[in-house]
C-alpha cells in the first residue's frame, strides 16, 4: 500500500460546527504533515508530527487542532473556523525527516466554511 | 530556506522533451534539491530528488550544476497527462518543505 488516503473528500461547516479531518498511510512512515492550499496558491505546512509527537507548529489558531493517536493516523479537529478557511487541505507522510526524504500526498479534502 | 526562481509559465508539445530550470543560488551544501508536481484538483506528486549528481528515474532526470545553484527538471517525452504545476524545493535537515509558486506546464496536443 504506497497511498495516503484522506477522508472526507469535500466538508462544508458553519462557524459553530466541530468538524475532523483524518488522513491515514500504511507505509511505516514515521513523520506526517498536515498543510493547507488556498485557490491557485501553493501549499502551506501547518503541522509536522515526527513519531507520533508534534514537531512543528506554524503558528497556526487555535481553532486547528491536530493529532496523532498511532503511527499510521493523523488527524486534524476543526472549531469555530472562519469563512476564511476554506481551503484544500493535504496530509502527507515521509518515511523520515532527513533532506532526502521524500514525501507522499494525499489527494485532499477540500473545505467549505459557510 | 533557500529561495528558488522559476519560470512562471511554459508550454510544450505532446512527445516532445520539456526542460524545467530552476534557480536556488542560495542553497545550502547539505540540501537535497526535490521537484514535485500537482496536477489540477489533485495533491502534490512527488517527481525527483538528488544531492549532487544527476538522478534519473521512471518518471524524469534531474541535471543539477556542478554548482549546485541551479538544477533542470527534463521530462523525456511529455505527455498530457504531464500538465501541471512544476515545484522546485530545495530541502535541508529540516522538516519544512517550502512550496515557491512553481511553474505551470502547459503540453500541446
Amino acid at each position: 500500500d504506497t497511498e495516503v488516503t484522506q477522508t472526507p473528500k469535500h466538508l462544508v461547516m458553519g462557524m459553530t460546527n466541530k468538524k475532523s479531518l483524518k488522513c491515514e498511510q500504511h507505509m511505516g512512515h514515521r513523520a506526517m504533515y498536515w498543510y493547507k492550499q488556498k485557490a491557485k496558491k501553493p501549499p502551506e505546512l501547518m503541522f509536522v508530527y515526527s513519531y507520533e509527537k508534534l514537531s512543528i507548529n506554524e503558528s497556526v489558531p487555535s481553532r486547528f487542532s491536530p493529532e496523532c493517536p498511532n503511527s499510521s493516523l493523523l488527524n486534524l479537529h476543526l472549531h469555530a473556523l472562519q469563512p476564511e478557511d476554506s481551503a484544500l487541505y493535504l496530509c502527507a507522510s515521509s518515511p523520515g525527516l532527513g533532506g532526502g526524504n521524500e514525501q507522499f500526498f494525499g489527494p485532499g479534502t477540500r473545505l467549505t466554511v459557510l | 530556506d533557500a529561495k528558488t526562481t522559476q519560470p512562471n509559465s511554459m508550454e510544450s508539445n505532446e512527445e516532445e522533451p520539456v526542460h524545467l530550470p530552476c534557480n536556488h543560488s542560495t542553497i545550502s551544501g547539505t540540501d537535497y534539491i526535490h521537484w514535485y508536481r500537482q496536477l489540477p484538483s489533485q495533491g502534490p506528486e512527488y517527481v525527483i530528488h538528488g544531492l549532487t549528481s544527476n538522478v534519473n528515474n521512471r518518471m524524469a532526470s534531474l541535471a543539477i550544476a556542478e554548482d549546485r545553484k541551479s538544477s533542470t527538471l527534463i521530462l523525456h517525452r511529455a505527455t498530457l497527462r504531464d500538465a501541471a504545476v512544476y515545484y522546485c524545493i530545495p530541502k535541508g535537515g529540516s522538516e519544512k518543505l517550502v512550496f515557491g509558486k512553481g511553474t505551470k506546464l502547459t503540453v500541446n496536443p
